[in-house]
């Protein structure tokens, strides 16, 4: 049974520093997913990591993949209140037959 | 292009009915998933459909059910309602690819009373 694992679990921090949400996965992965969700809204897909070292970015977010130690991270750099917001990173594997299993979200509040 | 809709966006219902909650996915896409949204359990995939078919199921029990359309749109269904049920549900499109990025709704928040 896959598992997905995400730390910390709660994460408040100020404006301007830089923090790692750290997302572990159980067994092999064909595709890992970063999604953001706001208080009482949906899902936002963030990024999507399909290979070993891939590496994306957007704005003040970074998300990268190793699919050797089943890691991957994303990074928040000089952040902004507008970032806080709980993320979850989502696995595929399997050929989808459990279609997304989700870790239980990072919240992060950036403190202004 | 219009995003994943869902109807309705909020219900209450009382223990021992049922309930039925509607998705519209992305023009285009004719994969639908549904997912189960608790504090306590967070997200759970609950099943998917494809070409009308249910492709995949999650572990839930039986009382929970759903259908997909020839237009792709999806409903799900749940019978004899417990409080447990109280959850945020999320429908999710995509293109059909089990690797295929999948676009979420906003979300029906069934409460059961």
């Amino acid at each position: 049974e896959l598992k997905v694992e995400q730390n910390p679990l709660f994460l408040s921090m100020q404006e301007g520093k830089n923090y790692t949400i750290y997302c572990n996965y159980s067994t092999t992965s064909d595709r890992l997913y970063w999604y953001r969700q706001d208080p009482g809204k949906s899902l936002e897909s963030l990024f999507v990591l399909l290979s070993n070292g891939a590496v994306k970015q957007e704005g003040r977010l970074m998300a990268s993949l190793d699919t050797k130690a089943r890691l991957s991270t994303l990074h928040i750099t000089a952040a902004v209140h507008d970032l806080s917001a709980t993320y979850f990173c989502a696995v595929v594997s399997g050929g989808g037959a459990d279609g997304l299993t989700f870790g239980k979200g990072t919240h992060l509040i950036i403190q202004p | 292009k219009a995003g994943v809709t869902q109807t309705p966006r909020y219900l209450i219902k009382t223990r021992g009915q049922q309930v039925t909650l509607s998705c519209s996915p992305i023009s285009g896409h004719r994969s639908v998933s549904w997912y189960q949204q608790t504090p306590g359990q967070g997200l759970q995939f609950l099943f998917e459909y494809f070409s009308e078919t249910q492709r995949n199921k999650g572990n839930f029990p039986g009382r929970f059910s759903g259908r997909q359309f020839s237009n792709s749109r999806s409903e799900m269904n749940v019978s004899t309602l417990e409080l447990g049920d109280s959850a945020l549900y999320l429908c999710a499109s995509s293109l059909g690819q089990h690797t295929d990025t999948q676009y979420f709704g906003p979300g029906t928040r069934l409460t059961v009373l």
